[in-house]
């Protein structure tokens, strides 16, 4: 079954404000990687994190590994329509081989002007 | 530089007909995958390659899946006979190497329609 969970599975914004997405693991993270995929286009990176409890950002959006490295979220602030699309976790388990990422199914961002 | 390139774009085939679908990752990689990404879900990986060798291909439907990557570039993926449940995007993806911080670069994918 699917070892990388992730909810919200559906997230509808109104333009401006903020939200968060989580994703959470049934066992310990080598790393996890966000990636975003606009509609009807292909999942694009966006950041990986690796170390316990580090946060990183890009501009509005904020990125955070968990202490136990078992979750991670994406936070979005003042969100725009640019936004739009569905986030996704990948997480590589410290049981699996390199490269070998589990994705979740997803969060889809609707923004509404 | 150029991404991921695969083809064709779409393709509609009745159940129990063979389908390929092609991926030329990007120049220098030798880490290639192939990904299943059924609507509504994450995309899930079928095989791995590192060059012409397969890495993990335990998620690959093996009786009616196959892959290949003979010379270590570029990559065909085929279902034999495909099913209704075979409907989805392909996805192949490919990263230089097979170290953990290695991001995934993602083709366009092959979107499959089994009727």
């Amino acid at each position: 079954g699917q070892q990388v969970m992730q909810i919200p599975q559906y997230q509808h914004v109104q333009e401006g404000e903020d939200f968060t997405t989580y994703c959470n693991s049934s066992t310990t993270l080598s790393n996890i990687q966000w990636y975003k995929q606009r509609p009807g286009g292909h999942p694009v990176f966006l950041i990986q994190l690796v170390k316990s409890g580090e946060v990183k950002k890009q501009k509005r959006l904020t990125f955070q590994f968990g202490e136990a490295k078992k979750n991670s979220s994406l936070h979005i602030t003042a969100t725009q329509t640019t936004d739009v699309g569905t986030y996704f976790c990948a997480g590589l388990l410290t049981t699996d081989s390199w490269g070998k990422f589990q994705f979740g199914a997803g969060t889809q961002v609707v923004v509404t002007p | 530089e150029a991404g991921v390139a695969q083809s064709p774009r779409y393709k509609i085939i009745e159940k129990r007909q063979s389908v390929a679908f092609w991926c030329n990752p990007i120049s220098g990689h030798a880490t290639l995958y192939w990904y299943q990404q059924i609507l509504g879900q994450g995309p899930k990986l079928l095989i791995q390659f590192q060059n012409n060798g397969v890495v993990d291909d335990s998620q690959l439907p093996k009786d009616r899946f196959s892959a290949e990557r003979l010379k270590g570039v570029d990559s065909t993926l085929k279902i034999q006979p495909a099913k209704l449940e075979d409907s989805a995007v392909y996805l192949c993806a490919s990263t230089y190497d097979r170290f953990p911080n290695e991001k995934l670069f993602f083709g366009s994918g092959t979107q499959l329609s089994v009727l």
